[in-house]
């Protein structure tokens, strides 16, 4: 099955400061899904991209899909103490391939 | 109140002795699956159902069983369960495979001793 690559692990910000995981995969995705786990809760599922080069928002949060429906990113814009939590991609098929995650720590 | 459940919330249990993780749908989802998550590997899907009486393994299905006979239900079964198997378990559901939001339980934290 497809394997998908998240980068960076962990990422470190000041209050106020933004932040970008990114989401590689080496085939084709049909659709790609956003998670964030809060520190000792369950993923709660953030947003679905389908369309090649796909740009979504959700206030601070924008979400894109490459071109080629190999890549994702998210980018919190001025993170909150809020952000704080791991947020991980997803490749969507019957089969349900989660990236790693990247673990965001926020400095008040 | 729309929501997945799963229990026990917490279980330690020794080498070899038989389990089952209950997990439960009150949404009507034809789409669960059970994931594994370990740190530094993210979520690793054990098992997937997309209806009752359908199943298929995920990328770690090796030690697990599942059922599904009815459609809220899908307990995920350890026949002789081993210290590899320490984990924090998500039981999640979603309305059509590849095509929807899942909805994760709380996770059951197991520890095999």
């Amino acid at each position: 099955g497809q394997q998908v690559m998240q980068i960076p692990q962990y990422q470190h910000v000041q209050e106020g400061e933004d932040f970008t995981t990114y989401c590689n995969s080496s085939t084709t995705l049909s659709n790609i899904q956003w998670y964030k786990q809060r520190p000792g809760g369950h993923p709660v599922f953030l947003i679905q991209l389908v369309k090649s080069g796909e740009v979504k928002k959700q206030k601070r949060l924008t979400f894109q899909f490459g071109e080629a429906k190999k890549n994702s990113s998210l980018h919190i814009t001025a993170t909150q103490t809020t952000d704080v939590g791991t947020y991980f991609c997803a490749a969507n098929n019957n089969d349900m391939r989660f990236g790693a995650g990247t673990r965001l720590t926020v400095k008040p | 109140e729309a929501q997945v459940t799963q229990n026990p919330r917490y279980l330690i249990t020794v080498t070899g002795k038989k389990l089952t993780v209950t997990c439960s749908q009150n949404m009507n989802h034809e789409y669960m699956s059970w994931y594994r998550q370990d740190p530094g590997l993210g979520l690793r899907q054990i098992y997937y159902s997309m209806n009752v009486e359908v199943t298929d393994k995920g990328d770690v299905p090796e030690g697990y069983k599942v059922s599904r006979k009815e459609k809220r239900n899908f307990p995920l079964i350890l026949e002789s369960p081993s210290p590899n198997q320490t984990s924090l378990y998500f039981c999640a559901s979603g309305g059509l495979a590849g095509a929807d939001t899942q909805y994760f339980g709380p996770g059951t934290r197991l520890t095999v001793l």
